[in-house]
C-alpha cells in the first residue's frame, strides 16, 4: 500500500526518444508535483497540478508534457530526450490547507539515463 | 522572492558527535519551515517542520527552532548515529502559490 508510487524506477533510452513516467498516490491529496533532481542532488519544481489543474508551471522545456487524468495521477510525457535530461525524477503529492501546501509525499524516484 | 540558504557540504562526523546544519530563508509572510531527509536510493521524506514562529520541531532525536528574529531553522541532533548518513534539505512554504521552496540539500556522513 504505497503512498505514492512511480513507473519505471529506471529509464534507460537512446536520445531523441520519446518516453513516459507515471505517478499514483492514494493519499487522497489534491496536489500533485513533479521534480527533477540532478547529479549534485539540487531538486527543482517542474510542474504542479492542484484538482487536475496546472498551477505551477516552472521554466521547462515544452518536450516536458505533464497529464492529470484525475486526481490521484500524475504522469510525465518527454519527447525527443536529450542527454541533459538525465537525472531523477520524482512525483510528489500533498493537500492544500488553508492555500497552503502541507507536507509533501515523494515517490521512490524514476532514474533517467538518455545515451 | 522566497529563498533558502543551507549550509553547504558534505559534513563528515564520527558516531555520537553533535551535529549542526544550518539554515536561513528569506520569505514574505508567515511561512511554514520543513527538514526533509532523503537517504540513499530513495525519495525526499519529511522529518519535522514547524508552522509559527518559536515552535519546535523534532523527530528521530533531530530537532529545529522557528526563529524569526533570525530568519533560521537550524537542524541539531545531540548524537548522530551511522544510519543517520543521507541528504538533508531545509525548505519552505509560503502564501497562496503551493509551492515549496527547497535549499540545495546538505550531505551527511556519520563514520563508525
Amino acid at each position: 500500500d504505497t503512498a505514492v508510487s512511480q513507473t519505471p524506477k529506471y529509464l534507460v533510452t537512446q536520445m531523441g526518444n520519446d518516453k513516459s513516467i507515471k505517478c499514483e498516490q492514494n493519499l487522497g491529496h489534491d496536489t500533485m508535483y513533479w521534480y527533477k533532481q540532478d547529479s549534485k542532488k539540487f531538486l527543482k519544481i517542474m510542474f504542479s497540478y492542484n484538482n487536475k489543474e496546472l498551477i505551477i508551471n516552472e521554466t521547462v522545456p515544452n518536450r516536458f508534457s505533464p497529464k492529470s487524468p484525475d486526481k490521484a495521477h500524475l504522469n510525465l510525457h518527454i519527447n525527443s530526450l536529450e542527454l541533459g535530461d538525465s537525472a531523477v525524477y520524482f512525483c510528489a503529492s500533498s493537500q492544500l490547507v488553508s492555500g497552503n501546501t502541507d507536507t509533501q509525499y515523494f515517490g521512490p524516484g524514476t532514474r533517467l539515463t538518455v545515451l | 522572492g522566497n529563498s533558502v540558504t543551507q549550509m553547504e557540504g558534505p559534513v563528515t562526523l564520527s558516531e555520537e558527535a553533535f551535529l549542526t546544519i544550518n539554515c536561513t530563508y528569506t520569505a514574505t509572510g508567515y511561512p511554514s519551515l520543513f527538514w526533509y531527509v532523503q537517504y540513499p536510493g530513495e525519495g525526499l521524506q519529511l522529518l519535522l517542520k514547524a508552522t509559527k514562529a518559536d515552535d519546535k520541531g523534532s523527530n528521530k532525536g533531530f530537532e529545529a527552532t522557528y526563529r524569526k528574529e533570525t530568519t533560521s531553522f537550524h537542524l541539531e541532533k545531540g548524537s548522530v548515529q551511522v544510519s543517520d548518513s543521507a541528504v538533508y534539505f531545509c525548505a519552505l512554504t509560503s502564501g497562496s502559490a503551493s509551492k515549496i521552496i527547497f535549499g540545495s540539500g546538505t550531505r551527511l556522513s556519520i563514520r563508525p
